[in-house]
């Protein structure tokens, strides 16, 4: 299996810009986690799919956020604007949840820089 | 609520000096719990779980890590570090109610020549 993959790995857009940000799940995996990774903040959970439906977006920082699951292969994560304080390493995470199964397998990341 | 508490957010170890970074849970019902490392510039690759079988949990690299309830804790040990090791780890909780893993702020591991 290649992974959960994610594009782009490298982003650089100015302020104000739309940035979206895409997502491969594990083949078979029912969830799908987004993350958000900084130096000041750590590892924070923005939102999370389970069969394609979000159960929980309680992390997404704010209105110029959103995330879409259109179907078990693909997720997006947008921002619209983006801000310099958006910069960051986004991770999409997929699992099996399952009995004695809840581990997540992460992407490789998409680093954001937005000046 | 689950929760994870690593302690040290910085490890320094000689090369094939013993690897011991901290891990305590809070759960309300009995966990599963993780460890993930991170390499420079890379995902979160998982180490080893444990699944309420055997407390004690071998990993990839050398790894292992030790469930005691008693104590509340999942610390993980390698016997002998080596420059490769180098990383940041970071323990998890599942929260089985929500499907979600909880993460601690993680441990930044040196190891020196």
């Amino acid at each position: 299996d290649a992974g959960v993959i994610q594009s782009p790995r490298h982003e650089v857009t100015e302020m104000g810009q739309e940035v979206t940000l895409r997502c491969k799940p594990i083949s078979g995996h029912n969830s799908l986690f987004w993350y958000r990774q900084t130096m000041m903040r750590g590892l924070e959970l923005l939102i999370y799919f389970n069969n394609n439906v979000p159960i929980d977006d309680s992390g997404m920082p704010e209105d110029r956020f959103s995330a879409k699951m259109p179907n078990a292969s693909f997720s997006t994560l947008k921002i619209q604007p983006s801000e310099p304080r958006d910069s960051a390493v986004y991770f999409c995470a997929s699992s099996l949840v399952a009995e004695l199964s809840y581990e997540q397998y992460f992407g490789p990341g998409t680093r954001l820089t937005v000046t | 609520a689950q929760s994870v508490t690593q302690l040290g957010s910085h490890v320094s170890v000689s090369e094939g000096a013993l690897v011991l970074l901290r891990c305590n849970y809070s759960s309300s019902v009995p966990p599963y719990l993780f460890w993930y490392v991170q390499y420079p510039n890379q995902g979160l690759q998982l180490l080893l779980k444990y699944t309420s079988a055997a407390t004690l949990v071998k990993g990839i690299n050398g790894f292992e890590a030790e469930f005691k309830k008693s104590e509340t804790s999942f610390h993980l040990t390698k016997p002998s570090a080596h420059m490769s090791d180098a990383a940041e780890y970071f323990c998890a909780v599942s929260d089985r109610n929500t499907d979600k893993l909880i993460f601690g702020t993680g441990t930044r591991l040196q190891v020196f020549p």
